[in-house]
This record gives structure tokens, C-alpha cells and sequence, in this order.
């Protein structure tokens, strides 16, 4: 069982809504990190969130918004979404950290996704 | 920029055999760590097995292990005694070593299908 939890597994939300995704992670790790996974491709790297510091990628929409209430909370807020965006949104964590040179540390586990479908 | 490639997009093997899956890299680092993920249907991204650069052994996990070359830069993952049960998209994934911000660098992925 995956020790990364993500709600809901499923949503569906019409283009003028506004719904979140949650993830909650129970490792103690340090880092977060939402991804976007089309069908038959590689999950791609929208946000991560790493002692109390929020990385953004640049090209992520504005439409896509990310919460941290704490370090083993991470929110994805959804709103004006466009049908393209429905994909599966994948959770992860790592326990990451400054001087961390183990592979334990370094590896990303992932949660088992929320299908997010745009109407 | 580190590339990870997959060259083969879809492998089949019969039940209890043995397949491998190729995946090749580019990079200029000597500090990294590689990965193999598998997704099954059910699309939860597990980790397969793992695999320090710096580290001449070969990683194994059980029916499944790595023949990593860095002077070649290639990471193949050989399943053994092959069940249904992993029948699954395999992606192979680089990340540098040292925080949080390196990404994980995917493959485009390897769907293996598995013969009863």
C-alpha cells in the first residue's frame, strides 16, 4: 500500500468550477510533488514543494494553484479548467534534503493518482 | 540537459520467461541515481528498483534486476520468471543527486505484455 494518499481518486468538474486535489503523505518526508500524466506518456513535473519553499514550473497554467497547510499536506487547486487539462494527477513525495546522499532519499514515491475529467 | 531513452515501446514475454527492457541516458554528472517505475492499468506510478551511480554492484529485487554500464550509460532491467502480474508500462527515470528541485527525468516508456 502506497503511503502516499490522494483524494479524490476520481473527479469530474465542468470548465467554470473551482474543486481541489489532496494529497497527504506519512513518511516524515521532506519534499512534494504534483505531476500531470497523459495517456501513454511519461508523468511530467508541475509543482514541488521542499522545506517550506514552493517551486513552480513556468509553464504550468495559472489556472493550477498549490497549497502546503504543512509539510505533509500538499494541495493542487483547480479552477477554469479547459478539457485539455483532464489527465491523471499524480502525488509524490521524497525525503530530500540538503546533504541527503542515500538512494532512499533520493527516490520519489508516488500516490496512486487522481483522474481529473474536464466537461 | 540529462535525456533518458526507452527505444522499445512495447516488449511481450511468455509466463516464467525472462524479458529485458533497454533504457539508455545521456549526462555529464557523476553523481545520480536511476530508477525503473512500473504503472499497471490501475495507473499507480511503483517503484521497481533503484540504482546508485556511484555504485559498481548491480541493484536486484527479487525476479528483478539491472544491468547498469555508466561508461555506456545504459540501465536495462531483466524480469525473471515473468507473471501476469506484471504486465505494466515500465518507465526508466534519472534524477541528479542533492535535492528536491532535480527532477525525475523520465523515458517514454516500455509496455510489456505477458503471455499466459
Amino acid at each position: 500500500d502506497t503511503e502516499v494518499t490522494q483524494t479524490p481518486k476520481h473527479l469530474v468538474m465542468g470548465m467554470t468550477n473551482k474543486k481541489s486535489l489532496k494529497c497527504e503523505q506519512h513518511m516524515g518526508h521532506r519534499a512534494m510533488y504534483w505531476y500531470k500524466q497523459k495517456a501513454k506518456k511519461p508523468p511530467e513535473l508541475m509543482f514541488v514543494y521542499s522545506y517550506e519553499k514552493l517551486s513552480i514550473n513556468e509553464s504550468v497554467p495559472s489556472r493550477f494553484s498549490p497549497e502546503c497547510p504543512n509539510s505533509s499536506l500538499l494541495n493542487l487547486h483547480l479552477h477554469a479548467l479547459q478539457p485539455e487539462d483532464s489527465a491523471l494527477y499524480l502525488c509524490a513525495s521524497s525525503q530530500d534534503g540538503a546533504g541527503q546522499g542515500s538512494s532512499s532519499g533520493n527516490t520519489i514515491y508516488f500516490g496512486e493518482g487522481s483522474w481529473l475529467t474536464v466537461v | 540537459a540529462q535525456t533518458v531513452t526507452q527505444s522499445q515501446p512495447e516488449m511481450s514475454v511468455q509466463e516464467a520467461e525472462t524479458v529485458t527492457l533497454s533504457c539508455t541516458y545521456d549526462t555529464s554528472e557523476s553523481d545520480y541515481y536511476l530508477f525503473w517505475y512500473k504503472q499497471p492499468p490501475s495507473r499507480q506510478m511503483i517503484l521497481v528498483i533503484r540504482q546508485e551511480a556511484y555504485k559498481q554492484q548491480n541493484a536486484t529485487e527479487n525476479r528483478f534486476s539491472v544491468n547498469f554500464q555508466k561508461a555506456a550509460k545504459s540501465f536495462s532491467l531483466k524480469i525473471s520468471d515473468s507473471q501476469l502480474g506484471d504486465a505494466a508500462m515500465y518507465f526508466c527515470a534519472y534524477r541528479s543527486a542533492g535535492g528536491a528541485t532535480n527532477k525525475l527525468i523520465f523515458g517514454t516508456g516500455t509496455l510489456l505484455a505477458v503471455q499466459p
